[in-house]
C-alpha cells in the first residue's frame, strides 16, 4: 500500500486565487510528521511546512497552511493568493518515528495562470 | 558557503562500473539521507545515517552502499551500476530525525 498518496498529478490555478493540493497518508505509527516540499523547474527541493501528529492546530507558514485531518489521514496543502512563482511540483512527505522511515508522494504539478 | 553540496552534478557511466556520489554538509547535522527521484515514484529513501558510523537502509537500498566516517560527508556508492539506477539522486541533512530535511541540489546519473 502507498504510504503517501497524491491523487492530483496536475493542477491549474488562477493567479491570486487559493488552491488546495491533496495528500493522504497511511501509517500505524502513533508518532509521525508530515511535510510539504516544493520543487521548481530548477530542481531543488524547498521545505514549505511541517505538521506533527500530536499538533493540535493546523500549521501555517505565510501563504501556506496545512489542513490536517487526523481521522481522515489527510494533510492537504493550501496556498493562498497564488503567485506565478508558485508554479512547481509539490511533494507531500511523511516521517515515521517508530518505523524510522521517510516517504514521499509522487507529487502534484501546479501551474499558476496569469 | 554553508549548506549542503553534492558532486558531481551530472554523471554518465556504463553498466557494471562503480560510481560514487558525494555529499557534504557544513551544518554539523546529525542526520543525512540519500534519495532517488524517478518519474512516477517521487522521492524514495535509499539510506540514512543518524551519526558518523551509523547507517541504516531505506526503502530502496539494494545495489547501493554508504559510509559515514565523518559527520559532514555521506558518500553513496553504486558498486556495479545498472540501467535501472539511472535517476536523480538527492542528499539531505537534518539536525534530528524529527526535524526538517534540507536538500542538496541533486546529481543526475545516467547509466548506459
Amino acid at each position: 500500500a502507498q504510504k503517501i498518496t497524491q491523487t492530483q498529478p496536475g493542477m491549474f490555478v488562477q493567479e491570486k486565487e487559493a488552491v488546495t493540493l491533496d495528500c493522504t497518508y497511511d501509517t500505524s505509527d502513533p508518532s509521525y510528521g508530515l511535510f510539504w516540499y516544493k520543487q521548481p523547474s530548477s530542481g531543488e527541493m524547498i521545505f514549505l511546512i511541517y505538521q506533527g501528529s500530536y499538533d493540535q492546530q493546523n500549521a501555517t507558514e505565510g501563504r501556506y497552511s496545512l489542513n490536517f485531518q487526523k481521522a481522515r489521514k489527510s494533510a492537504n496543502l493550501v496556498i493562498s493568493a497564488s503567485q506565478l512563482g508558485d508554479s512547481a511540483m509539490y511533494f507531500c512527505a511523511m516521517r515515521e518515528v517508530t518505523g524510522n522511515q521517510f516517504y514521499f508522494g509522487t507529487g502534484t504539478s501546479l501551474t499558476v495562470i496569469p | 558557503d554553508a549548506g549542503i553540496t553534492q558532486s558531481p552534478r551530472y554523471k554518465i557511466t556504463e553498466t557494471g562500473r562503480q560510481v560514487t556520489l558525494m555529499c557534504h554538509q557544513t551544518w554539523s547535522h546529525s542526520y543525512m539521507f540519500w534519495y532517488r527521484q524517478d518519474l512516477g515514484h517521487g522521492l524514495r529513501l535509499i539510506y540514512y545515517s543518524a551519526a558518523a558510523d551509523i547507517t541504516d537502509k531505506g526503502e530502496v537500498s539494494d545495489g547501493y552502499v554508504v559510509s559515514r566516517s565523518k559527520t559532514e560527508n555521506f558518500p553513496l556508492t553504486l558498486e556495479s551500476a545498472t540501467r535501472s539506477q539511472t535517476s536523480v539522486y538527492f542528499c539531505a541533512s537534518s539536525p534530528g530525525w524529527a526535524d526538517t530535511q534540507y536538500f542538496g541540489p541533486g546529481t543526475r546519473l545516467t547509466v548506459l
